[in-house]
């Protein structure tokens, strides 16, 4: 969905190397996500954010740090890169209003790379 | 431990055959069950979703069964074509936890022509 983008779309990293991956989105919605895609284990929520100053951490939270710089843009930083977290991520955003149960808009996602 | 199970792990169907993906959720506090589409080189979309109010929804092609009391859901897909070809993912999240999903492992379908 071209109203989310992520950058980089692949990235190649070393072990212990500090690395960020953005999102951003045209959508004006509130809440935004990270996740990770690993085969055979679906998506894992990694953080997530319901308005700019509302931070929290998902499932598999450990290794990683978010920052939520405004509305439309939420970054997402591996402080020491390591092996196991090399994946798929990807970023999603919902509407706060209307419906309880609001669909997620998912970006291209990044494939990262950690050697 | 995977709150949300998902099998098969991969389905080879003819044109215009079923294709049956399972999910069983263990959470009883699941209150909606969507069910997402990903193409290669794309993120997952919603496809169809539904509540426990209900046993059966149906969009088009695509229909999900609820079974409550076995903590069971399903998708099928009628007349399958090549372009249903993709990774599906069932998921579960709780109202009172706003829009927080928890994925299945995802199914692969593949629709031979």
């Amino acid at each position: 969905d071209a109203d989310v983008t992520q950058t980089p779309r692949n990235r190649i990293t070393k072990t212990g190397k500090r690395i960020m991956l953005e999102c951003s989105q045209t959508k004006g919605h509130d809440r935004m996500y990270w996740y990770r895609q690993d085969p055979g284990l679906g998506l894992r929520l990694i953080y997530y954010s319901f308005d700019v100053k509302d931070i929290n951490k998902g499932e598999i939270s450990d290794g990683y740090s978010v920052s939520r710089q405004a509305q439309a843009k939420f970054s997402l930083s591996l402080e020491s890169a390591i092996p196991n977290q090399t994946a798929l991520y990807f970023c999603a955003t919902s509407d706060r209003t209307g419906a309880i149960y609001n669909e997620q808009f998912f970006g291209p996602g990044t494939r990262l790379t950690v050697l | 431990q995977q709150q949300v199970k998902q099998s098969p792990q991969s389905l080879i169907v003819q044109k215009g055959g079923i294709s049956i993906i399972n999910c069983a959720y263990e959470n009883t506090a699941f209150d909606y069950f969507p069910w997402y589409q990903q193409f290669p080189g794309k993120g997952p979309a919603l496809l169809i979703a539904i509540r426990p109010d209900v046993s059966e929804k149906k969009e088009g092609r695509f229909t999900i069964s609820f079974n409550k009391s076995a903590k069971q859901f399903s998708l099928h897909i009628m007349d399958s074509q090549p372009g249903d070809s993709a990774t599906y993912f069932c998921a579960a999240s709780k109202g009172a936890a706003g829009n927080k999903l928890t994925f299945g492992g995802g199914t692969r379908v593949l629709v031979k022509p």
